[in-house]
């Protein structure tokens, strides 16, 4: 059962545009959210998480927004660059400890930024 | 300030041996998770460690287990190699009660 899906495997976009990157999950004890990039033979970096009290948070060239009720997240990035070209992860946690008191992940989606 | 270590960067073994990772957590960090990645499939929760006790572990058969030292560094265990354990392992670290975690590069364990 997979509670965390990033249903578009790959996404490419022109440099300069708007990239958006989706992610939808079913467990409703979910309240903290991530986004991570990961480029070839790297670990993942963190970019940007939003708690369930928000429903925007913004860095710089990105914005997450939650929408609770739809159990949707997603990422914005404006303006694209070729250095963003990754595999981005979003994840969840529940901050009430026990058994939810971990990153789940979706399985990734691909951004290529082209030129 | 050093971020999360891993050691090896690659491991090959042979089927139906054991292999063993190691971590090192950002320092002041308690917490140290474990997750696969193996091709195709994401990252799957393996192991979380917390004060040198395992709080919580991924649908991985027994043979995959681990342990969090008093220094909060850990090691991941695989006993009885398969072809299918192939994948990046990587270790994160957070900060006891924060969920952002911080990844290390990662082991890549090559079964043959």
């Amino acid at each position: 059962d997979q509670q965390v899906k990033q249903n578009s495997p790959s996404l490419s976009v022109q440099e300069g545009r708007i990239s958006i990157l989706n992610c939808d999950y079913t467990n409703s004890m979910f309240d903290y959210f991530l986004w991570y990039k990961k480029y070839p033979a790297e670990g993942p970096t963190f970019l940007i998480s939003i708690s369930s009290i928000k429903d925007k948070n913004e860095d710089g060239r990105f914005t997450v927004f939650l929408n609770k009720s739809a159990k949707h997240l997603s990422l914005h990035i404006v303006p694209s660059q070729p250095g963003d070209s990754a595999v981005y992860f979003c994840a969840a946690s529940g901050l009430g400890g026990g058994s939810n008191y971990k990153l789940t992940f979706g399985k990734g989606t691909l951004l290529t930024v082209n030129p | 300030e050093a971020g999360v270590t891993q050691s090896p960067t690659h491991l090959i073994k042979t089927r139906g041996q054991q292999a063993t990772l190691r971590c090192s957590p950002i320092s002041g960090h308690t917490s140290v998770y474990w997750y696969q990645q193996a091709l195709g499939l994401g990252l799957q929760f393996l192991l979380w460690y917390d004060e040198g006790e395992e709080r919580n572990r991924g649908n991985f058969p027994p043979r995959f287990s681990g342990r969090q030292f008093p220094n909060y560094s850990s090691e991941l265990n695989v006993n009885a190699l398969e072809l299918e354990d192939s994948a990046l392992y990587l270790c994160a670290s957070s900060l006891d009660g924060n969920t952002e975690a911080f990844f290390g590069q990662g082991t890549r364990l090559t079964v043959v």
